[in-house]
C-alpha cells in the first residue's frame, strides 16, 4: 500500500508565483518527512526534513513545508517562484519501526514558466 | 569521495544478459541504498544495508536481482536474465546511518538501464 500520495503529478505556474504541492502521507506509527527535489537530468538532493519541533521547517531554495499531524500532511510551499524551480519534487517518510527504508511519493512535476 | 559515485551511466543490454551496477558511496557513510526509478512508478526501494547487519531486501522485485556491499564501502547490483521491465534509472544513496537525524540520504547520478 501506497504511504505517501502526491496529490499533484503536475503543477504548471507562473515565474514569480506561489506554489504549493501536496503531500499526505498514511502510517500507524509516528513518521519522520523530507521533500528531495530533482533537477533536469540530475541527481536528487535534499530540499527540508522534518524530525521533530517546530511544524514548519525551512528548507533551501525559499522552500517551506508545513507538518500538520492531524491531517496527515506535508505540504511544500514556496511564495515566488523562479524558471530554475522546474524540476520533480518527491515527498519522503521513514517510518519510525523502518528506519531504513524512505518511501518516495510518486513526484510531482513543477514547470515554471515566463 | 566527495558524492555518490555510480557506473555505468547508461548500459544497454539485450534480454536475458546479466547486469551490473556499481554505487561507490561517500566515505564514512555506512548505510547504501538502492532505488529504482521508472517512467510511471516514482522511486520504488529496492534494498538498504547498514554496517555489518543484513540487509533489508524487501524491495528486490524478483530473484534475478540481488546485491551485494563488499567491506563495508563498494555495493553491486546485480540482475540476471535482464527483462524489458527491468529498464529504469537505478539510483544509489547513501547516508550516515539509519538514525533519523543523520539519515539524510545523498543520491548518485544514477545508472540509466536499457533492455532491449
Amino acid at each position: 500500500a501506497q504511504s505517501v500520495t502526491q496529490l499533484d503529478s503536475q503543477v504548471p505556474v507562473f515565474e514569480e508565483a506561489p506554489v504549493e504541492l501536496r503531500c499526505n502521507y498514511s502510517s500507524s506509527v509516528s513518521v519522520y518527512l523530507f521533500w528531495y527535489v530533482q533537477y533536469p537530468n540530475q541527481g536528487l538532493q535534499l530540499l527540508l526534513k522534518y524530525l521533530s519541533g517546530s511544524t514548519l521547517v525551512k528548507g533551501i531554495n525559499g522552500f517551506e513545508a508545513e507538518f500538520n499531524k492531524s491531517q496527515t500532511s506535508f505540504h511544500l510551499r514556496k511564495p515566488s517562484v523562479h524558471i530554475s524551480d522546474t524540476a520533480e519534487y518527491f515527498c519522503a517518510v521513514i517510518r519510525t519501526d523502518s528506519w531504513g527504508k524512505l518511501q518516495f511519493g510518486a513526484g510531482t512535476q513543477v514547470v515554471v514558466t515566463p | 569521495g566527495a558524492g555518490v559515485s555510480q557506473s555505468p551511466s547508461n548500459k544497454v543490454t539485450e534480454k536475458g544478459k546479466d547486469v551490473e551496477l556499481r554505487c561507490d558511496p561517500i566515505s564514512g557513510h555506512t548505510a547504501l541504498y538502492w532505488y529504482r526509478q521508472s517512467l510511471g512508478q516514482g522511486l520504488e526501494f529496492l534494498i538498504y544495508f547498514q554496517g555489518n547487519s543484513a540487509p533489508d531486501k524487501s524491495g528486490l522485485p524478483s530473484d534475478r536481482f540481488s546485491a551485494e556491499r563488499t567491506g563495508g564501502s563498494v555495493s553491486t547490483l546485480t540482475i540476471q536474465r535482464t527483462q524489458q521491465e527491468d529498464s529504469a534509472v537505478y539510483l544509489c544513496a547513501s547516508s550516515l546511518a539509519l538514525l533519523p537525524g543523520a539519515n539524510v540520504l545523498t543520491f548518485g547520478a544514477g545508472s540509466r538501464l536499457t533492455v532491449l
